[in-house]
């Protein structure tokens, strides 16, 4: 079985540093790993994806997440956060096509606390 | 972009009664789509995938009686949860992936959807 580990439950930032946001990952075969974030009761806005290819991906907002297969991990970066990005994000996995899964694991989520 | 709505956006309704909530994809077909929950403070959890023309996949511990699922057309789910309890308050939250594409493409999800139950 697939999981995501977000071992922060909180991560604080002053606003213009670079921050990160944790995630590792446990899944057989190649993983597709996907970023997304949430607004208060909101539904979840896609950020970034690794599927294969170069390991670090950019996405929106000026994210940008590197992929680590030894260390199983894909954190979720971005050099200079800004007040806005304060919300909920959540670490994905979808297992492997040839699994035939399509549904996606999520991570606990971490927020994303930047003070102006 | 892809965009997919949920109707209603929230919704009250007293213990032993019925609710469904719909999953509309709006500018795109889609043959999958997904209903997780999500209680306050936690993260999303799969309920079931819902399958345009055949019956859900629900997870394990999911009662498929309880909570009814309809992919009755490639843009619309319908989730009914009968006989609603306290318990089943939640946030629902659905997603959907384009129909020919690749497993590769992301999800687009739902706004959600709250369900109080009195």
């Amino acid at each position: 079985a697939q999981s995501v580990a977000q071992p922060e439950d909180q991560v604080n930032v002053a606003e213009g540093n670079p921050l990160t946001v944790k995630c590792t990952y446990s899944v057989s075969g190649n993983p597709y790993l996907f970023w997304y974030v949430q607004y208060p009761n909101r539904g979840l806005q896609f950020l970034l994806k690794y599927i294969t290819g170069d390991n670090l991906v950019k996405g929106s907002y000026g994210f940008e997440a590197e992929f680590n297969k030894s260390q199983t991990s894909f954190h979720l970066k971005k050099p200079s956060a800004l007040v806005s990005d304060s919300a909920l994000y959540f670490c994905a996995v979808r297992a492997p096509m040839d699994t035939g899964r399509r549904a996606l694991t999520f991570g606990s989520g971490t927020r994303l606390q930047v003070q102006p | 972009g892809a965009v997919v709505s949920q109707h209603p956006s929230w919704v009250i309704c007293k213990s032993g009664t019925s609710v469904k909530i719909e999953c509309r994809s709006l500018d795109f077909q889609a043959t999958t789509m997904f209903w997780y929950r999500q209680f306050p403070k936690q993260s999303l959890m799969l309920m079931a995938t819902s399958n345009e023309g055949s019956k859900a996949t629900y997870e394990q511990g999911v009662e498929k009686d309880k909570f009814l699922i309809n992919h009755a057309s490639l843009t619309l789910s319908t989730l009914t949860v009968t006989s609603a309890h306290p318990e089943d308050s939640s946030f629902y939250i659905c997603s959907a992936s384009p129909s020919g594409t690749s497993g590769s493409k992301e999800q687009f999800f739902g706004p959600g959807t709250r369900l109080t139950v009195l």
